[in-house]
């Protein structure tokens, strides 16, 4: 099946620092990406959505200029998790959309974010 | 608006037992499908099955099978001659036709015992 790697997949950042999470297609172009956030024990909630070249839909509350979200090519997108405070770690997962309109949704390994 | 309702926070059998998952989901759309994915202790999302509604027959894939009641709205997972690989947590998920958000249930952890 296609591939959506996750990068880094473990990050430790001190409090104020901002993080970058990056998200690939290897071997396909995904039109659409999805970022979500998991607490522990908890399922997945939904971020925000990105699509190529636009900028991203945030879900309610949500804020846009603290979870950073780039979509700049088919097969990459970034969140970048600005002044990081201790509240934001947590797990975080990408998936990608295909673009051949099966819809099929592919999954990163996750990133977890601790910040100290 | 959907909603998935995963009514089994925990459940644990021993390895070779048959286990069955409970999902059950609202929606006023006629046009959605269904997945069940697992989530190992690594944390990759792996998707298990899926289902579209407008089939009647349910899906199978090897040991993984659904009893898909489209008028109950009910979509339970079950595992046949589960395995110590099969230790998971496993969430339910609805997606509409009209846009490829997943609506997630809160999900069952599950435990093969040896």
């Amino acid at each position: 099946g296609a591939v959506v790697s996750q990068h880094p997949s473990r990050v430790i950042c001190k409090s104020g620092t901002s993080v970058k999470i990056e998200c690939r297609s290897l071997d396909f172009q995904a039109t659409t990406m999805f970022w979500y956030r998991q607490f522990p024990k908890q399922s997945l909630m939904l971020m925000a959505t990105s699509n190529e070249g636009s900028k991203a839909t945030y879900e309610q509350g949500v804020e846009k200029d603290k979870f950073l979200i780039n979509h700049a090519s088919l097969t990459l997108s970034t969140l970048t998790v600005t002044s990081a405070h201790p509240e934001d770690s947590s797990f975080y997962i990408c998936s990608a959309r295909a673009r051949d309109g099966t819809g099929e949704l592919f999954f990163g390994e996750g990133s977890r974010l601790t910040v100290l | 608006a959907q909603t998935v309702t995963q009514s089994q926070p925990e459940m644990s059998v021993q390895e070779a037992e048959t286990v069955t998952l409970s999902c059950t989901y609202d929606t006023s759309e006629n046009n959605y499908y269904l997945f069940w994915y697992k989530q190992p202790p690594s944390r990759q999302m792996i998707l298990v099955i899926r289902q579209e509604a407008y089939k009647q027959q349910n899906a199978t894939e090897n040991r993984f099978s659904v009893n898909f009641q489209k008028a109950a709205k009910s979509f339970s997972l079950k595992i046949s001659d589960s395995q110590l690989g099969d230790t998971a947590m496993y969430f339910c998920a609805l997606r509409l036709y009209s846009n490829y958000q997943l609506i997630w249930g809160a999900g069952t952890k599950l435990i093969i015992k040896p």
